[in-house]
């Protein structure tokens, strides 16, 4: 079946530093992948995607790219803020699926 | 912009009670889902529904049932609550993606479910 694994455990890192979130998958055939966030007290929203391999989704100087190869999808950002700080899922739809499967998620937490 | 809404943030019920969930989007969307969220579990899938009266069972949907009598508003069913229903409740809207698959979910705010 489709699943996403993502590194254990959050993540606290100073600002400005370099955020790394890893993100594998299993799926049949050709899936689409994306970033979640999830704010404080909030929905989760989207944050980038990617439909085809080696695509590379971006959005708010967060950036990932679609792996084929070694079925990953890792979230980089270069300087983080204290804004940043939220949980990340990563999550896939296979082809003629009507669900999402997400990661477990991973809390990042910006120090000033 | 996509809108999702959730008839409560917050709700408080007795054990026993029967809940109602409720959720709306704006933007004629086919699909839609109820996720709960628990630390450490992420997002499970309750059920989803892709069409008016059409409904599917999602990973965890013992003790849930829903309602999708229009295509904007989507409804979960707690039939009798209970405490480990104790939960944060997330709806879902997307539309059907270009290879045939559920494309851009968005959610709601979410539902802060407590049962006492």
């Amino acid at each position: 079946g489709n699943s996403v694994t993502q590194m254990e455990g959050p993540v606290t890192l100073s600002e400005e530093a370099f955020l790394t979130i890893n993100c594998t998958y299993t799926a049949t055939g050709y899936p689409s992948l994306f970033w979640y966030v999830q704010y404080p007290g909030e929905g989760l929203q989207l944050l980038l995607k990617a439909t085809k391999a080696d695509d590379k989704g971006s959005n708010k100087g967060f950036e990932a790219t679609y792996r084929k190869e070694t079925t990953s999808f890792h979230l980089e950002k270069g300087s983080v803020q204290v804004s940043d700080s939220a949980v990340y899922f990563c999550a896939l739809t296979a082809y003629g699926n009507n669900r999402l499967a997400f990661g477990k998620g991973n809390q990042v937490v910006v120090i000033p | 912009d996509v809108k999702v809404t959730q008839s409560s943030r917050y709700l408080v019920k007795r054990t026993g009670e029967k809940v109602f969930l409720e959720c709306v989007q704006d933007m004629d969307h086919e699909n839609m889902f109820w996720y709960r969220q628990d630390p450490g579990l992420g997002l499970r899938l309750i059920y989803f529904s892709y069409d008016v009266k059409m409904k599917e069972k999602g990973d965890i949907p013992e003790g849930y049932s829903v309602s999708r009598e229009k295509k904007e508003r989507f409804s979960l069913i707690l039939e009798s609550a209970s405490t480990n229903q104790t939960s944060m409740y997330l709806c879902a809207s997307a539309v059907v993606g270009g290879q045939g698959g559920t494309d851009t979910q968005y959610f709601g705010p979410g539902t802060r479910l407590t049962v006492l």
